[in-house]
């Protein structure tokens, strides 16, 4: 079945540090994929997306690119701010399908430290 | 426009007793998700509704676990008898026609005691 991998947290930055979370899945055929952030007391928010190989989603400063040979989908930042601090979860989507159920990875765990 | 709410926030129950949670989803919104994070792992399906109707329910763990969503509105996920496992936090999501995004309530902590 579909799974997805992502690195284990917890990690921790300081302020404008480079920040990569490795994600990567398991799926037949062209799935969807993306990142969602959960901040603190909040729900699930999507923070980008990418439907197709090569796409490159970006959103706030992140950016992850679908990666279709190596299957993986990193999430980077080149200079993250303490509001950054969250969970952050890749999650895929067989899209070919109408009901858009989501595939997590485990989340993971960044605190930025000022 | 509201977004996705869930009620309560958070739960303390004893083994073998009953708890509903319920998801208020984005207004006009068909579709309707819940998803559970069991401490330490993945977030993983439970349901699909389409307006009232159970479009897929593979991820539902097994028969204490009842979920509703009458004149295609709020739904009502009830757990009975809860048992230890069942801690997690539940996600409720919502969708409308047409649109691939899923918007996410805060979700609903149940500890099982």
């Amino acid at each position: 079945g579909d799974s997805v991998t992502q690195m284990e947290g917890p990690v921790t930055l300081s302020e404008e540090a480079f920040l990569t979370i490795n994600c990567t899945y398991t799926a037949t055929g062209y799935p969807s994929l993306f990142w969602y952030v959960q901040y603190p007391g909040e729900g699930l928010q999507l923070l980008l997306k990418a439907t197709k190989a090569d796409d490159k989603g970006s959103n706030k400063g992140f950016e992850a690119t679908y990666r279709k040979e190596t299957t993986s989908f990193h999430l980077e930042k080149g200079s993250v701010q303490v509001s950054d601090s969250a969970v952050y979860f890749c999650a895929l989507s067989r899209s070919g399908g109408s009901n858009y159920k989501l595939t997590f990875g485990k989340g993971t765990l960044l605190t930025v430290n000022p | 426009e509201a977004g996705v709410t869930q009620f309560p926030s958070h739960s303390v129950i004893e083994k073998g007793q009953t708890v509903t949670l319920r998801c208020d989803p984005i207004s006009g919104h068909d579709n309707l998700y819940w998803y559970r994070r069991v401490m330490g792992k993945e977030i993983k399906f439970l349901l699909h509704f389409v307006k009232e109707s159970k479009q897929d329910e593979s991820g539902m763990p097994n028969n204490r676990f009842l979920a509703e969503r009458t004149g295609g509105t709020y739904s009502t996920l009830k757990v009975q008898p809860a048992e230890l496992e069942d801690s997690g936090v539940y996600f409720c999501a919502s969708r409308g026609l047409g649109t691939g995004e899923l918007f996410f309530g805060e979700g609903s902590r149940l500890t099982v005691l």
